[in-house]
């Protein structure tokens, strides 16, 4: 059975500090790999995707970057936080036999960002 | 840009009874609808999809596709108080891009 772990559960981080969030995916080679960010009460974003190592694709721009250093590795960071970076990071994994719209996304469970 | 909109924003209906959501987006070309449960603190998990006009019923779930008036609705027959949770519609168009809507509040009152 294949299984998402996100880290850290939650983080409270000041502004202008860096950030790394990460996930781990296990049991599934080759999966395609995305990250979301949900604002408190606000819609679910897709921020990036990734469909092999090392390629990554942005989808908005928020002053963040995001790296696939291994096949079952996502790492989202920033060198600068901003106050609007607060939120709920989510990473998923869909199978990777074609893209994101024609297939399950399974998401982890999720990173709580608070800055300061 | 693709835009989701979604209806009500929150809704309580009674154990037993049918609870209906609705989902309009913009782009008729979409490839596929997707209907996600999203519980207080946790990622969504997907409930149902469906790719061409017409209907589609998993168990107690109905979802309704009209193309041409952008419209998609979920109907979850026999509502319980554990479907108390945020539903979420999210359009795939081509690639890797999946827009999710706003959601909508489900209680169900006991």
């Amino acid at each position: 059975a294949q299984t998402i772990h996100q880290w850290p559960v939650a983080e409270i981080k000041a502004v202008g500090s860096p950030l790394s969030l990460g996930c781990t995916i296990k049991g599934k080679s080759s999966p395609n790999l995305y990250w979301y960010w949900q604002a408190t009460g606000g819609t679910l974003q897709q921020l990036f995707y990734s469909i092999t190592v090392g390629q990554v694709e942005s989808v908005v721009q928020l002053n963040l970057s995001a790296s696939r250093p291994k096949d079952d590795q996502f790492i989202l960071s920033t060198e600068k936080l901003l106050l609007s970076h607060s939120g709920f990071y989510l990473c998923a994994w869909s199978l990777g036999l074609g893209g994101s719209s024609a297939e399950t996304l399974y998401f982890g469970s999720g990173t709580r960002l608070t800055v300061l | 840009q693709e835009k989701v909109q979604q209806s009500p924003e929150s809704l309580i209906v009674p154990e037993g009874a049918m609870s209906s959501l609705n989902c309009t987006f913009s782009n008729s070309a979409s490839q596929s609808i997707w209907w996600y449960q999203q519980h207080p603190g946790k990622g969504p998990e997907a409930l149902i999809s469906i790719f061409s006009n017409g209907n589609k019923k998993e168990g107690r779930l109905t979802v309704y596709l009209n193309r041409a008036s952008l419209h998609v609705s979920l109907h979850i027959r026999d509502s319980q108080p554990s479907d108390s949770a945020v539903y979420l519609c999210a359009v795939g168009n081509m690639g890797y891009k999946l827009t999710f809507g706003t959601g909508t509040s489900l209680l169900v009152d006991p």
